[in-house]
């Protein structure tokens, strides 16, 4: 079944940790996303990667990291540098290329404590 | 100036009617696509309907129907037969450019609720 998986579907952190957000997909596709979410709001762009090594930062990247080591995954780390974290996660991914719809993983709930 | 405008915070429609969600954008390049996506509160996102900036028909997908108008730059979405599991919010969002850059920008929703 080809999808994109997130995990953990909630997270909760202490002020001053970092916490890393896992996305993993196996459309073979290209092409991979980080939005966020705040309530009542649409989504706003944190870092994306067209290509396995090669990230560029989004809106709103101040205080995340990524890695794109491999196809499949993009990882999002949320520092302690983030001042207001809480916030729903989306990871997506498209082909890079043409139409290039993204398609959305279920999403991680990160609550700080 | 906001990219994607989506003017109704909420709207209400009666089980089995039609029912139009506006969302109107601003670009100067000219190839664009614009997409719908669907948000039920399980919170993920699910893709509905895309429209090409050089297509010259009306996208289609099942029930849903986008009234593209490109001169007013105006991307509607429109269901069909409204049935109660379309209660969710619908973002629409446009993807600027051929290269580059092939992020999603979003506008901030519109919260349906088909009544019984």
């Amino acid at each position: 079944d080809g999808g994109i998986t997130q995990s953990p579907k909630y997270l909760f952190r202490k002020e001053g940790q970092n916490v890393t957000l896992s996305c993993e997909q196996n459309l073979n596709h290209d092409a991979m996303y980080w939005y966020r979410q705040d309530p009542g709001q649409g989504l706003r762009l944190i870092y994306y990667s067209q290509i396995v090594n090669d990230f560029q930062k989004g809106d709103i990247a101040e205080g995340y990291s990524v890695s794109r080591e491999k196809k499949e995954s993009f990882p999002l780390t949320v520092t302690s540098a983030q001042k207001n974290p809480t916030a729903f996660y989306l990871c997506a991914s498209s082909l890079g290329q043409g139409e290039d719809t993204q398609y959305f993983g279920p999403g991680t709930r990160l609550t700080v404590l | 100036a906001q990219k994607i405008t989506q003017t109704q915070p909420g709207m209400f429609v009666q089980e089995k009617e039609a029912v139009t969600l506006d969302c109107t954008y601003d670009t100067s390049d000219q190839s664009y696509g614009l997409f719908w996506y669907k948000q039920p509160s399980s919170g993920e996102m699910i893709f509905l309907i895309y429209q090409g900036s050089y297509d010259e028909q009306n996208a289609t997908e099942g029930r849903y129907s986008l009234n593209f108008q490109k001169a007013r730059k105006s991307a509607n979405l429109v269901i069909s037969a409204s049935q109660l599991g379309d209660s969710a919010m619908y973002f629409c969002a446009m993807r600027e450019g051929e290269a580059g850059r092939r992020a999603l920008t979003f506008g901030s929703g519109t919260r349906l609720q088909v009544q019984p």
